[in-house]
C-alpha cells in the first residue's frame, strides 16, 4: 500500500519561500507508471492543482504559479519537494502531496495534508 | 485555465438518487476522457471515486458512476447513505500537461 506523507514548516513568513517535502513509502517513486504532483486546498475553499514532476525530472506547473514554483525530486529519498517563492497570505492552505497516473489526469494516493500558514 | 464550474451545493434524502455536474470547455472537459471526481469528508483527503471518466477504483462502491456529455461531465451517487456527505470535486485533464479542478460540490444527505 503506496503512503505519502508530507512535512515542513506550518509558519512562513510573508515574502519568504515555503519548502514541503513528500516522503512516499510502500513503493518506489521510480516506477514509470507515475508521476508526483503537489495540490493545495485554501480554508473553506476548493482544490488548486500546483504541478508535478515526472521521475525523469521533467515539470509542469499551473501558470498562475509557475513563476513562483519549483518541483524537484530525490529518488535515492524516495522523495520529491515543492518550494514556493514570494509568499503572500493568500498562499496559506493545506498543501497535499499525491500520485497521478501517467497519461491519465487522476489522482489515486494522496497525502493527509499539511497546514501552512504565512504570517508575520 | 479557469476552474470547472461545479454547483455549490446539492441535497438529497437516503435512498434517493443525485447528480452532480461539472462544466467545463471544449478545451478540457469536451476534449479529452480524463474527467476524475474525489470525495473530501472534513478534514480529510481527497478519495478518488472515479477516473477516466466513468472508471470505478477498485473499493468504490457501484452506487458511484460517472458520465460525460459535450463539455459537461456528471457524477451520479444513487441509494443515497449518510456517509455519503462530503464535498466532492470534479478534475479533468486540461490539455498541454495542465490539471484543473472544479470549484466544488457540497452533498448534504436529508
Amino acid at each position: 500500500q503506496v503512503q505519502l506523507q508530507e512535512s515542513g514548516p506550518g509558519l512562513v513568513k510573508p515574502s519568504q519561500t515555503l519548502s514541503l517535502t513528500c516522503t512516499v513509502s510502500g513503493g518506489s517513486i521510480s516506477s514509470g507508471s507515475y508521476y508526483w504532483s503537489w495540490i493545495r486546498q485554501p480554508a473553506g475553499k476548493g482544490l488548486e492543482w500546483i504541478g508535478r514532476i515526472y521521475t525523469s525530472g521533467s515539470t509542469n506547473y499551473n501558470p498562475s504559479l509557475k513563476s513562483r514554483v519549483t518541483i524537484s525530486v530525490d529518488t535515492s529519498k524516495n522523495q520529491f519537494s515543492l518550494k514556493l517563492s514570494s509568499v503572500t497570505a493568500a498562499d496559506t492552505a493545506v498543501y497535499y502531496c499525491a500520485r497521478g497516473r501517467i497519461a491519465a489526469a487522476h489522482f489515486d494516493y494522496w497525502g493527509q495534508g499539511t497546514l501552512v500558514t504565512v504570517s508575520s | 485555465q479557469s476552474a470547472l464550474t461545479q454547483p455549490a451545493s446539492v441535497s438529497g434524502s437516503p435512498g434517493q438518487s443525485i447528480t452532480i455536474s461539472c462544466t467545463g470547455t471544449s478545451s478540457d472537459v469536451g476534449s479529452y476522457n480524463l474527467v476524475s471526481w474525489y470525495q473530501q469528508h472534513p478534514g480529510k483527503a481527497p478519495k478518488l471515486m472515479i477516473y477516466e471518466g466513468s472508471k470505478r477504483p477498485s473499493g468504490v462502491s457501484n452506487r458511484f458512476s460517472g458520465s460525460k456529455s459535450g463539455n459537461t461531465a456528471s457524477l451520479t451517487i444513487s441509494g443515497l447513505q449518510a456517509e455519503d456527505e462530503a464535498d466532492y470535486y470534479c478534475c479533468s485533464y486540461a490539455g498541454s500537461s495542465f490539471v484543473v479542478f472544479g470549484g466544488g460540490t457540497k452533498l448534504t444527505v436529508l
